[in-house]
């Protein structure tokens, strides 16, 4: 069965400290993965690809296989990275049909 | 560009009344999905519609919902004789192409709806 598991509900740091999103993934083949991030009062949107190999706000994110982990990664945090997190999962068929997690709210305390 | 528009935002409902969501996809986006997220929970795939066509509703429930993309106006996401477990945020989601080329979709705002 496919599935994303987000194990954090609430995630909190202070600010410069470094941040660790957790996600992993149930798949068979081979996964696509990306980040969603929603910040208050704004909607959900991507924030990374692990098939593009980008940093994105200096957020980055490794896919491993062995571990099947999809970690989301910040060396030091900001108070503007609070918000919602979403780890999501490209379905079989690659028709858009996304699996999310359920969801980690990061926040970055001053 | 607009970006994806949801209407109502706020839906109140009693047992057994219909409930009627709408969703206009970016401009220039054929491809709609339809994701419920319900309390405590993460967003679920419900539906996946191109103009006139549903392609993927593999995650609605067998009765009482129902999803349209006519060739012209917005989406809908209809649910008949509502109950209170309908209570949900349904957020839409469209693209230019199947998102499974890019995995991005490009969200609304969401409609949340309560049945009372």
């Amino acid at each position: 069965a496919q599935r994303v598991t987000q194990p954090e509900k609430l995630l909190s740091v202070f600010k410069g400290a470094p941040v660790e999103l957790k996600c992993n993934y149930s798949y068979s083949g081979s996964p696509e993965l990306f980040w969603y991030v929603q910040y208050s009062r704004q909607r959900l949107q991507l924030l990374l690809r692990h098939i593009s190999r980008e940093s994105i706000k200096g957020f980055t994110a490794d896919l491993n296989k062995g571990e099947t982990s999809f970690h989301l990664k910040k060396p030091f945090a900001q108070e503007e990275d609070s918000a919602m997190y979403y780890c999501a999962l490209n379905s079989v068929g690659n028709t858009g049909k996304l699996i999310f997690g359920q969801g980690t709210t990061l926040q970055v305390k001053p | 560009n607009a970006g994806v528009m949801q209407n109502p935002r706020h839906l109140v409902r009693r047992r057994g009344q219909e409930a009627r969501l709408r969703c206009s996809p970016m401009k220039g986006h054929s491809h709609v999905y339809w994701y419920r997220q319900l309390p405590e929970e993460g967003l679920k795939f419900m539906v996946y519609l191109q103009k006139e066509n549903i392609i993927d509703e593999s995650g609605m429930p067998k009765e009482r919902f129902s999803a349209e993309f006519p060739k012209e106006g917005p989406s809908i996401l209809r649910i008949q004789q509502v109950v209170r477990g309908d209570s949900a945020a349904y957020f839409c989601a469209s693209s230019p192409t199947a998102a499974g080329n890019t995995g991005e979709l490009f969200f609304g705002e969401g409609s949340r709806l309560t049945v009372l």
